[in-house]
């Protein structure tokens, strides 16, 4: 089956770019998600990407997709204290559409 | 719209007991996902539903765990007996169709002792 990996921690300071990353292993992926989770909360859907796309960009979030290494990449531009969560990537994948997610990469934003 | 309503909100209860989840999804979302999700962990999928049909169940332990979606709207989700590792947060999602993003209700917190 379909698996997902992403570094576990992320720290950068209020008012820079913050990268996360994220790979996976099936081809056949279809859409890739980004979604948020603080704590004690469900998780948001960020954004999404599908697979015969590069790159979106939706205001200060931009998704990276490199299908030849099987890569995914969320940009936050100018981060703020309130972007501080986890992150998870999630591939949908299959006939089913089942949609596998990394461990999430928890991201801490420094004043 | 109103979201995906999940309840309860939480529950303790001890090894061996008996456990029910109960899901209302969006209106009109045919499909339905079920999510454990173990602190510190992603979520990871027990099981999916296409309106009342189970599409995906390969990763529900069947033994303890059951879940169904009558009518193709609400959805149970059963644990009989638990066990202390069954102790998670449980996600339940729902989406448009398969292609769509899953929106995810808060979750049910469940501690076994």
């Amino acid at each position: 089956g379909e698996d997902v990996e992403q570094s576990l921690f992320l720290s950068v300071r209020e008012g820079d770019s913050s990268v996360i990353n994220c790979t996976y292993t099936d081809s056949s992926s279809t859409y890739l998600y980004w979604y948020k989770q603080e704590p004690g909360a469900g998780l948001q859907l960020l954004t999404y990407i599908f697979s015969n796309m590069d790159m979106k960009q939706d205001q200060r979030l931009t998704v990276l997709l490199n299908k030849k290494d099987k890569h995914l990449s969320l940009r936050i531009a100018d981060t703020q204290t309130g972007d501080s969560a986890i992150y998870f990537c999630a591939v949908k994948s299959g006939s089913a559409r089942q949609l596998t997610f990394g461990s999430g990469t928890q991201l801490t934003v420094l004043p | 719209e109103a979201g995906v309503a999940q309840s309860p909100r939480y529950k303790i209860i001890e090894k061996r007991q008996s456990v029910a989840f109960w899901c209302n999804p969006i209106s009109g979302h045919a499909t339905l996902y079920w999510y454990q999700q173990i602190l510190g962990q992603g979520p990871k999928l027990l099981i999916q539903f296409q309106n009342n049909g189970v599409v995906d169940d390969s990763q529900l332990p069947k033994d303890r765990f059951s879940a169904e979606r009558l009518k193709g709207v609400d959805s149970t989700l059963k644990i009989q007996p638990a066990k202390l590792e069954d102790s998670a947060v449980y996600l339940c999602a729902s989406s448009l169709d398969r292609d769509r993003g899953n929106t995810f209700g808060s979750g049910t917190r469940l501690t076994v002792v």
